[in-house]
């Protein structure tokens, strides 16, 4: 069964930093790209960052460039998200997703980011 | 804004049949497959329909999917009070290179 499991989420001061975890497992996660997606409270989904199988093409949302940065240790079957100079915008439940190149399919439960001003 | 555009609301009675609508662009729905997805109260986003009109094999045939040019239809028949839920769609954007979605629609089972 494909499970991927978010942690690293919790109330931080704007300005402030975090780092995301995302734990894979159910299937080979060395052969899939996956993406960072976040959706804060009573709003849609806003993709944030896309990184692939090897880690050597990324992606990132204007939103979040320069800010973010997405990372993966595929011997470790996980992904992770350095979140820097947070602001009260970055407030929302932070998911991970995996990339099939033609959807994305499945996603984590999410984890809540909450910046405080 | 989201790049692409759904209704914020559609509803229907029960055993009734209903379409949730998604409008995008050349970039976008024009030159990629769509993506829906079901999101109920307090859940993560879950697959309902990919590469257009696919569907994984846990979801019931009252669910498909098209797309037309730059735009995308899911339809609903048999409606039922467990699929109030919110639905997205999304696809790969090649001029942003990135995924985009719709702003969501939520479906009221009357």
């Amino acid at each position: 069964e494909v499970q991927l499991v978010e942690s690293g989420g919790g109330l931080v001061q704007r300005g402030g930093s975090l780092r995301l975890s995302c734990a894979a497992s159910g299937f080979t996660f060395s052969r899939y790209a996956v993406n960072w997606v976040r959706q804060a409270p009573g709003k849609g989904l806003e993709w944030l960052s896309y990184i692939s199988s090897d880690s050597s093409t990324i992606y990132y949302a204007d939103s979040v460039k320069g800010r973010f940065t997405v990372s993966r240790d595929n011997a470790m079957n996980s992904l992770y998200l350095q979140m820097n100079s947070l602001r009260a915008e970055d407030t929302a439940v932070y998911y991970c997703a995996r990339d099939k190149r033609l959807s994305v399919d499945y996603w984590g439960q999410g984890t809540l980011v909450t910046v405080s001003s | 804004q989201s790049v692409l555009t759904q209704p914020p609301s559609v509803s229907a009675a029960p055993g009734q049949r209903v379409t949730i609508s998604c409008s995008g662009s050349s970039s976008n729905i024009g030159n990629s497959y769509v993506t829906w997805y079901q999101q109920l109260p307090g859940t993560a986003p879950k697959l309902l329909m990919f590469e257009n009109n696919k569907r994984p094999s846990e979801i019931p045939d009252r669910f498909s999917g098209s797309k037309s040019g730059t735009s995308a239809t899911l339809g609903i028949t048999g409606l039922q009070t467990g699929d109030e839920a919110d639905y997205y769609c999304g696809a790969w954007d090649s001029s942003l290179s990135a995924w985009v979605f719709g702003g969501g629609t939520k479906l009221t089972v009357l």
